[in-house]
């Protein structure tokens, strides 16, 4: 069955630092997404990607994260200076199409900013 | 925006009983239900959807029923399996892209 793979599995890093979290979705899917999950709290979206432009983000989705797919098969969520806030589990997903479609997910980057 | 809020949030039953779990959701725009499935470890996966225009769909144990005009929606499992245990999310989708995730229902299948 195919899968949406994320890179790395874990990350810890120092506050103030850039990270990359990268994510290789399945190929024909058309969508692309960021989520993050924060500890005992809700999944929450972050922003949505299409056709090489992002399509919807959220509050959450500030000056200091950027998306980029900068191949064919790459999708990557750049977060500029870590804050220790930023520290959760990471989603990325993706979908056939953006209308009444269920997401394929991956198993997520934690991302512990220290 | 979307508020989607989901009860229990811990359940536990007998294997062989069956687990419901209900969502709320606050915008009558919403009109795709999704439910996933999020194992240890692993990214949540889809196990059942339910778009607006249907008030019930089942797969095999799992069943997913829908009242718009209450707007809340539930999962059925039945003749539960040690297996089934995980953390389950529903999700409503309005217009736009993105879901809004309930809070997760830690489900525990005691053998």
């Amino acid at each position: 069955e195919p899968e949406v793979t994320q890179t790395p599995s874990h990350q810890v890093t120092q506050m103030g630092q850039e990270v990359i979290l990268r994510c290789v979705p399945i190929s024909n899917h058309l969508y692309f997404y960021w989520y993050r999950q924060i500890l005992g709290q809700k999944v929450e979206f972050l922003v949505s990607f299409y056709n090489n432009e992002i399509s919807e983000k959220s509050e959450i989705f500030d000056d200091q994260f950027s998306v980029e797919r900068p191949d064919g098969s790459n999708f990557t969520l750049k977060i500029r200076s870590t804050k220790l806030e930023d520290s959760a589990m990471y989603f990325c997903a993706s979908s056939v199409s953006g209308i009444n479609y269920g997401y394929t997910f991956g198993s997520g980057t934690r991302l512990t900013v220290v | 925006g979307e508020n989607v809020e989901q009860h229990p949030s811990t359940l536990s039953v007998q294997e062989g009983d069956s687990a419901v779990i209900k969502c709320t959701y606050s915008d009558s725009a919403s009109n795709y239900f999704p439910w996933y499935k999020q194992e240890l470890g692993k990214g949540p996966q889809l196990i059942i959807d339910i778009r607006s225009n249907v008030g019930e769909k089942k797969d095999q144990r799992i069943a997913v029923t829908l009242n718009k005009t209450a707007k809340h929606f539930s999962l059925h499992i039945t003749e539960t399996q040690p297996e089934d245990s995980a953390v389950y999310f529903c999700a409503a989708r309005s217009t736009g892209n993105q879901f809004y995730f309930g809070t997760g229902t830690s489900l525990t299948v005691i053998p």
